[in-house]
C-alpha cells in the first residue's frame, strides 16, 4: 500500500515566523502536488513538481522534491494569518489499470496575527 | 467559468436512512472522483469516473455505498442505512486528462458536510 505521511500534523506559529512542512512515503512517485484547503472549501493545487531535486517557488512558499522522487517539503517564509489552511501532498498511483492520485494526512496550519 | 459544484452543502440525517449526495463537475472533464474526508484530515479516494471506462470503485468502505455518472457529467453518490461512522464531507473533484502528461489538476467542490444523529 502506498501511503503519504505529512508532518508535523499540526502546527500553530506566530506572523512573521518561517515553518516547513514535510510530505513523506517509501514509494517513488513520477510527481508530486501540494494542495491548500481553507475551511468550507475544497483543496486548491498550489504547485506540482515533477523532477527529483526540483525547487518551485511561489511568492513566499518554496516546494522542493526529493531527489530521489519519494518526499517533498513546503517552506513559508515569514507566515502570514492568510497562509492558515489544511496543507495537503497528493502523489499519482497507477494500478489495476486506474491512473488516480493518492493524498497525504494532511498538516493543519494556523498562522496567528 | 463554473466551477464543480456539490448539492447539498450540509445534510443531517438519522441513523438508518438514505442520502443522495450531488456533483456537477466542470464541463468537459471527463475525470470524477469521490473522496471523504473526516474531521479536517486527509482525504480518503472512494471512487473515480474516467469517462466510458468501468469506474474504479476499490475506495468504496461498503456496500452501502454506491455511485453513478450520467451522461458522463453529473454524479450522484448515495450512502444506504447511513450510520453514525459515515459523517464527514463528501468532497467530489473534476479533471481533464491530457495524454502524455505526468499529471494533471484536481478541481475540488466545496464539499458536501453530512452529520448521522
Amino acid at each position: 500500500t502506498q501511503l503519504l505521511e505529512q508532518s508535523p500534523q499540526f502546527l500553530s506559529i506566530q506572523e512573521g515566523e518561517n515553518l516547513t512542512v514535510y510530505c513523506n512515503s517509501s514509494s517513488v512517485f513520477s510527481s508530486l502536488q501540494w494542495y491548500r484547503q481553507e475551511p468550507g472549501e475544497g483543496p486548491v493545487l498550489l504547485v506540482t513538481v515533477v523532477t527529483g531535486g526540483e525547487v518551485k517557488k511561489l511568492k513566499r512558499l518554496t516546494f522542493q522534491f526529493g531527489d530521489a522522487r519519494k518526499d517533498s517539503s513546503l517552506h513559508i517564509t515569514a507566515a502570514q494569518p492568510g497562509d492558515t489552511g489544511l496543507y495537503l501532498c497528493a502523489a499519482p498511483t497507477f494500478t489495476s489499470g486506474t491512473y488516480k492520485y493518492i493524498f497525504g494526512t494532511g498538516t493543519r496550519l494556523k498562522v496567528l496575527a | 467559468g463554473a466551477g464543480v459544484s456539490q448539492s447539498p452543502s450540509n445534510k443531517v440525517t438519522e441513523k438508518g436512512k438514505d442520502v443522495e449526495l450531488r456533483c456537477d463537475p466542470i464541463s468537459g472533464h471527463t475525470a470524477l472522483y469521490w473522496y471523504r474526508q473526516s474531521l479536517g484530515q486527509g482525504l480518503e479516494f472512494l471512487i473515480y469516473f474516467q469517462g466510458n471506462s468501468a469506474p474504479d470503485k476499490s475506495g468504496l468502505p461498503s456496500d452501502r455505498f454506491s455511485a453513478e455518472r450520467t451522461g458522463g457529467s453529473v454524479s450522484t453518490l448515495t450512502i444506504q442505512r447511513t450510520q453514525q461512522e459515515d459523517s464527514a464531507v463528501y468532497l467530489c473533484a473534476s479533471s481533464s486528462f491530457p495524454r502524455g502528461k505526468a499529471s494533471y489538476e484536481q478541481y475540488f467542490g466545496p464539499g458536501t458536510r453530512l452529520t448521522v444523529t
